[in-house]
């Protein structure tokens, strides 16, 4: 089974529509994040959680909302979808102790936004 | 100046042959680089993590970091059809607060052609 899987792999919705994209973990990690990726810009943060209680904005939180439900999941919300938040959507996972910073992904969420 | 560059390509090179991939980087606090491969529709993998400057080896790929110049290096040797995928180059700074953050470049697509 893999280690990091998000919920749904895919989605189109329609403008105005709230939605939540799911991820779950079974690496024990504490730390969880929300990127997007987009064709030419890259992968870019919108909010990172160092554990259940702390919740941090990333580059790019406007327009989106998370929670971090329990140490293994961690939610990303469009409060009110529009067009240019389609985007394919990454989680990752990461330990605070060890000394590598390395960040586990997940498979990704593809959303179309019409 | 963007953080981190990385020539997007695409670049297509025969199978054996020897691959370069580079990123440069404008920030002198990053001290852990990584390269993360990440196939069609799939999330990024972690592919080679170095600490400062220097080469690391693992199998026929092989890092390097050269911190004076900002500009570090993945190499593939004798090339194959599967490492058909877009590389990313990944860094972070060295602190307690920040080391979680990592600052991606936009990926170069590599295609090996049999």
């Amino acid at each position: 089974d893999a280690d990091v899987t998000q919920t749904p792999r895919n989605r189109i919705t329609k403008t105005g529509k709230r939605i939540m994209l799911e991820c779950s973990q079974t690496k024990g990690h504490d730390r969880m994040y929300w990127y997007r990726q987009d064709p030419g810009l890259g992968l870019r943060l919108i909010y990172y959680s160092f554990d259940v209680k702390d919740i941090n904005k990333g580059e790019i939180s406007d327009g989106y909302s998370v929670s971090r439900q329990a140490q293994a999941k961690f939610s990303l919300s469009l409060e009110s979808a529009i067009p240019n938040q389609t985007a394919l959507y990454f989680c990752a996972t990461s330990a605070s102790t060890g000394g590598e910073e390395t960040q586990y992904f997940g498979p990704g969420t593809r959303l179309l936004v019409l | 100046q963007k953080e981190v560059e990385q020539d997007p390509g695409p670049l297509s090179v025969p199978e054996g042959a020897i691959v370069s991939l580079n990123c440069t980087y404008s920030n002198s606090a990053f001290q852990y680089f990584m390269w993360y491969r990440q196939y069609s529709r799939k999330g990024p993998e972690l592919l080679m993590y170095t600490y400062s400057s220097g080469n690391k080896e693992d199998g026929r790929f092989t890092a390097q970091v050269d911190k004076s110049s900002k500009y570090i290096s993945l190499f593939i040797r004798d090339s194959q059809p599967s490492d058909s995928a877009t590389y990313l180059c990944a860094m972070s700074p060295y602190s307690g607060a920040g080391s979680y953050q990592l600052t991606f470049g936009k990926g170069t697509k590599l295609s090996v052609i049999p």
